[in-house]
């Protein structure tokens, strides 16, 4: 049971890039998250889906874009690249709500 | 908007020593409140999740409560252990199924 997966561990973008940051579950969860950490900051919610096929912005989803299309998977897409994006990105998932949030081991990611 | 503060920011402690951590919120309708833990480069690992119906929730020597009417929950660690040195981040989920995390509080615990 791997439980969340995240893909890549780490990535160095040039401004102006774009990269798809992956992430997929095992545990049949319904809600998936998408967090990024910055240094001395709580995390910030970027995306979530309650379901395949739905998707939602949380606080800071600007410059990302997201897909659902499967129960497993939810990728977050980053078009041109800015070093504002300098960040940890973490997924998330939970079966439902108000139950345990399950996270991946994290994306480091630089734009230079 | 739910803004969550967790106090102190860093605490160091001797080893076998019982000491709190403190987690605010400001929004008290919330579905629940989780603790976890985070070592340094790595995800986040659940610890405890109080449903907002309860009151406290134990896994051996983690002890949380949640007081929801006044906005506050602690996390209690009995005999602290090397082991046990993390950043502790606390978590409410909203009715609206998002999460509000704190900055955390980090802690050394000193063999």
């Amino acid at each position: 049971n791997a439980g969340v997966t995240q893909t890549p561990k780490f990535r160095i973008l040039k401004i102006g890039q774009s990269m798809t940051l992956q992430c997929t579950q095992d545990m049949n969860h319904n809600y998936m998250y998408w967090y990024r950490q910055d240094p001395g900051m709580g995390l910030k919610l970027i995306y979530y889906s309650v379901g395949a096929g739905i998707t939602d912005k949380g606080e800071v989803p600007n410059g990302y874009n997201v897909s659902r299309s499967t129960t497993e998977d939810f990728p977050l897409r980053l078009e041109l690249a800015a070093p504002s994006q300098t960040s940890v990105y973490f997924c998330a998932s939970s079966y439902h709500g108000g139950s345990e949030l399950f996270f991946g081991s994290g994306t480091q990611l630089s734009v230079l | 908007k739910q803004e969550v503060t967790q106090i102190p920011a860093a605490l160091s402690v001797p080893e076998g020593e019982n000491l709190v951590l403190n987690c605010s919120f400001t929004d008290s309708a919330i579905y629940n409140l989780q603790w976890f833990r985070q070592d340094p480069g790595k995800g986040l690992t659940s610890l405890l999740l109080i449903q907002s119906s309860q009151r406290e929730q134990t896994s051996g020597r983690l002890n949380a409560s949640l007081d929801k009417s006044s906005g506050r929950s602690t996390l209690y660690i009995a005999a602290s252990q090397p082991g046990d040195s993390a950043t502790y981040l606390c978590a409410v989920e909203n009715t609206g199924n998002q999460f509000y995390f704190g900055t955390g509080t980090s802690l050394t615990v000193i063999p």
